[in-house]
């Protein structure tokens, strides 16, 4: 099983450049959310989706887009980059609510030059 | 105040010893608690839920205290491989779980 696949690994952008991290889930989990963590900080949420179709924001959603198209995938895009948003990016899922165990992607490094 | 608290440490132990450390949660309708453990630069892997009983699994043991909200990990019998940050996790069941920062221990041999 391949579990929660993140792409890509690595990436730098420029300030003012947009890009997408892609989050695919193979469990058929309902429940897919997008945390970012940045040193002494504790990972904070930044969009989450219950459900194909529904999304909602989380703690820290400014400067974030996601869509839920499919139960599989959950995307996010990042609209205008800036340092600020120099982190690491982790997809998670789970099969309820979150009350379950999330299984989180591997991890998304971006630096925002 | 933050959500979850944790000391940072770092914890630093010989192989063998015990080690045990807290978390605090500031939200008294939290309903789920976890510890998940997290390698350098790698992504956070569950470690254990913590039930209101308490629980152990082999070396590990949960504690969870609702009256002075906090819950505990104790480590028995180190290993070198324990070494990791362990970060505690509250869930108010409204979709939005709560990570602390996590608390780092060094198992040294």
């Amino acid at each position: 099983n391949a579990g929660v696949t993140q792409t890509p690994k690595f990436q730098v952008l420029k300030t003012g450049q947009s890009m997408t991290l892609q989050c695919a889930q193979d469990m058929n989990h309902e429940y897919m959310s997008w945390y970012r963590q940045d040193p002494g900080m504790g990972l904070r949420l930044i969009h989450y989706s219950v459900g194909a179709g529904i999304t909602d924001q989380g703690e820290v959603p400014n400067g974030y887009n996601v869509s839920r198209s499919t139960t599989e995938d959950f995307p996010l895009r990042l609209l205008s980059a800036a340092p600020s948003q120099t982190s690491v990016y982790f997809c998670a899922s789970s099969y309820t609510n979150g009350a379950n165990v999330l299984t989180f992607g591997a991890g998304s490094r971006l630096t925002v030059l | 105040r933050k959500e979850v608290e944790q000391d940072p440490g770092p914890f630093n132990v010989p192989e063998g010893a015990t080690v045990a450390f807290n978390c605090t949660y500031s939200n008294s309708a939290s309903q789920s608690f976890f510890w998940y453990r997290q390698d350098c630069r790698k992504e956070p892997k569950l470690l254990m839920s913590v039930y209101s009983s308490g629980n152990e699994d082999g070396r590990f043991t949960a504690q969870l205290n609702r009256a002075s909200q906090y819950i505990s990990l104790l480590i028995r019998d180190s290993k070198l491989s324990d070494s990791a940050t362990y970060l505690c996790v509250v869930n108010r069941n409204d979709y939005k779980l709560s990570f602390g920062a996590g608390t780092t221990v060094t198992v040294r041999a």
